[in-house]
């Protein structure tokens, strides 16, 4: 199995322009987690999905972050528009159902000049 | 209060030393805990789970829960320069379904 596939590792953007981030599950797995990793506030969720349904958005920062989970196979987290605050690793992570342990994406660092 | 918290260290200990990591959790309805470990520029990796109170053993890892006093550890015996990375403690919160990360406690292991 290939595991949890995230694109890019990296991403340098300016200020005020759209970010795309990628995400492959592991086939099989019924949730996809988003997560946020600072050093101030460790990783924090962001939101998750069941079945491609999202069903916690609460932690969302605000109206610039927006995910969705067209199929289960592919989940994107996009930030438009972006600003240095949103400096971060994002972290995506998969489990299936019944069992607790997630598997974690390799991340994506952003970093917004 | 947060909901899962940790030292956030570092904890230093000579190689061969029996590493001791701690974390407290406020949700009296937590009914499993994960110990993660994430090296530096790298994903988190689950290294134990632990659902009933006692200890659960796999080689060189041990963890303990107590659900009296809320409190689940980690022992590493036989420490190596290989565990030196951050530990997270996480458990599931609000119904079941989303992990809460404590903050993690930095190990170094030291030749």
């Amino acid at each position: 199995d290939a595991g949890v596939i995230q694109s890019p590792r990296h991403e340098v953007t300016e200020m005020g322009q759209e970010v795309t981030l990628r995400c492959k599950p592991i086939s099989g797995h019924d949730y996809l987690f988003w997560y946020r990793q600072t050093m101030m506030r460790g990783l924090e969720l962001l939101i998750y999905f069941n079945n491609n349904v999202p069903i916690d958005d609460s932690g969302m920062p605000e109206d610039r972050f927006s995910a969705k989970m067209p199929n289960a196979s592919f989940s994107t987290l996009k930030i438009q528009p972006s600003e240095p605050r949103d400096s971060a690793v994002y972290f995506c992570a998969s489990r299936r159902d019944g069992y607790y342990g997630y598997t974690f994406g390799s991340g994506t660092r952003l970093t917004v000049v | 209060q947060k909901e899962v918290e940790q030292n956030s260290g570092p904890l230093s200990v000579p190689e061969g030393a029996i590493a001791s990591l701690n974390c407290t959790y406020s949700d009296r309805g937590s009914q499993s805990f994960f110990w993660y470990r994430q090296y530096s520029g790298k994903s988190p990796e689950l290294i134990m789970f632990i659902y009933s109170n006692g200890d659960k053993e796999d080689g060189r890892f041990t963890a303990q829960l107590n659900k009296a006093s809320q409190y689940v550890s980690l022992l590493i015996r036989d420490s190596q320069p290989s565990d030196s990375a951050t530990y997270l403690c996480a458990s599931y919160t609000g119904g079941g379904n989303k992990l809460t990360f404590g903050t993690g406690t930095q190990l170094k292991v030291e030749l």
